[in-house]
């Protein structure tokens, strides 16, 4: 079954400073998908990034990136130069391919973020 | 674009009342998705609609809950009668291979 692992229930970082949220994934379809949402306190779940399992370069989007390794299974999600509005809880998920021919995504349990001045 | 709706966005009520929620996902999103998200955990899928059918109910509790999306548009989900451990934030998504869009779910506290 697929399965997703995030292993950081919580993470402390200092504004303006990069922070590496980890991410493990255990499939075994060829054709996947990673997701990475924020979750602010108000309870939105707010998408971020994406990386295809075939795509050979890693995913960006502005201060985000998701440093993807295959072979280790991992999708760590990198924030450069940390903002207090940055803390907020994240989920990594991966899309799973049903025999329907549509798409669920499973979360993992998430990690909160604090971002310190 | 306009996002997904959810409301309401807040629902206080006694156990072994029902209450009932709404979304209207992105136009033209054939899929639409409930999650419950109990405090601190990850989302949990609840029910999967492909258009006004059902794809994946596995993970809805069928004897209290129940869910439906007549028109291929809107979609009601209903808790009767709710229990305290119901007590989470309930989310909407619709979209499909590049991901979804969430609703700003609807925070229901059994008490």
């Amino acid at each position: 079954a697929q399965k997703i692992t995030q292993t950081q229930p919580g993470m402390f970082v200092q504004e303006k400073e990069a922070v590496t949220l980890d991410c493990t994934y255990d499939t075994s379809d060829q054709s996947y998908g990673l997701f990475w949402y924020k979750q602010p306190s108000s309870g939105e779940m707010i998408f971020l990034i994406y990386q295809g399992s075939y795509d050979e370069q890693n995913a960006t989007e502005g201060r985000y990136s998701l440093n993807f390794q295959k072979a280790r299974k991992s999708a760590n999600l990198v924030i450069s130069a940390s903002q207090l509005g940055d803390s907020a809880m994240y989920f990594c998920a991966m899309r799973e391919a049903l025999s329907s021919g549509t798409y669920k995504y499973i979360f993992g349990t998430g990690t909160r973020l604090k971002v310190l001045a | 674009e306009a996002g997904v709706a959810q409301s309401p966005r807040y629902k206080i009520i006694e156990k072994r009342q029902s209450v009932a929620f709404w979304c209207n996902p992105i136009s033209g999103h054939a899929t639409l998705y409930w999650y419950q998200q109990i405090l601190g955990q990850g989302p949990k899928l609840l029910i999967q609609f492909q258009n006004n059918g059902v794809v994946d109910d596995s993970q809805l509790p069928k004897d209290r809950f129940s869910a439906e999306r007549l028109k291929g548009v809107d979609s009601t989900l209903k808790i009767q009668p709710a229990k305290l451990e119901d007590s989470a934030v309930y989310l909407c998504a619709s979209g499909g291979y590049y991901g979804y869009t969430f609703g700003s779910g609807t925070r229901l506290t059994v008490v």
